[in-house]
């Protein structure tokens, strides 16, 4: 099994410029989540889904939006790229529908520049 | 509001000795509490998690932590420190009215003399 993966591995946009960040899991898990890490912040829940069909803001929902196409792929769009989003993004799958003592399992991550 | 505060953005140990890494929690609940570790340029893996079977929490690579609900804390520690344990380490806390969504302190990063 190979896990999370997620595509690309790095990115460089200017800003303004669009992109879709894509996180696909092979685990038949239920959950899957993006997340940002800055330096300094931990990891921030941008996005959640719990099943297939249906999708949560988590704490830094601006900028951003998700699509889960089916269970096993959610992608994460930045529609006009700034600065600002310039970290590294983690996607993450658990295999309930949200339950408090889930392991999450995380891809390698992707790095995007905003230029 | 439930949070998480890791004390010390960056420890250093030699190889041998003690790993210390400290994390505070706030809850007005039972929390689920985590640690993740990354190592250079890879995903988070979970070390171990207190879902309240026991107190005393084992985890991989020879790592425990100790839930102390009267001190609020879940310090991860290693007796025996090694070269590869160098990485960032994360505690993190589930959001209780918020199913299986995770906040992370803002990380531990841990180095390892020889």
């Amino acid at each position: 099994n190979a896990g999370v993966t997620q595509t690309p591995k790095f990115q460089v946009l200017k800003t303004g410029q669009s992109m879709t960040l894509q996180c696909a899991q092979d685990m038949n898990h239920n959950s899957m989540y993006w997340y940002r890490q800055d330096p300094g912040m931990g990891l921030r829940l941008i996005y959640y889904s719990a099943s297939e069909g249906t999708t949560d803001k988590g704490e830094v929902p601006n900028g951003y939006n998700v699509s889960r196409l089916n269970k096993r792929e959610f992608s994460l769009r930045l529609e006009s790229a700034a600065p600002s989003q310039t970290s590294v993004y983690f996607c993450a799958s658990s295999v309930g529908t949200g339950q408090l003592q889930e392991t999450q399992y995380f891809g390698p991550g992707t790095r995007l520049l905003v230029l | 509001a439930q949070s998480v505060t890791q004390l010390g953005s960056h420890v250093s140990v030699s190889e041998g000795a003690l790993v210390l890494l400290r994390c505070n929690y706030s809850s007005s609940v039972p929390p689920y509490l985590f640690w993740y570790v990354q190592y250079p340029n890879q995903g988070l893996q979970l070390l171990l998690k207190y879902t309240s079977a026991a107190t005393l929490v084992k985890g991989i690579n020879g790592f425990e932590a100790e839930f102390k609900k009267s001190e609020t804390s879940f310090h991860l520690t290693k007796p025996s420190a090694h070269m590869s344990d160098a990485a960032e380490y994360f505690c993190a806390v589930s959001r209780y009215n918020q199913g299986g969504k995770l906040i992370f302190g803002q990380g531990t990063e841990l180095s390892v003399k020889p």
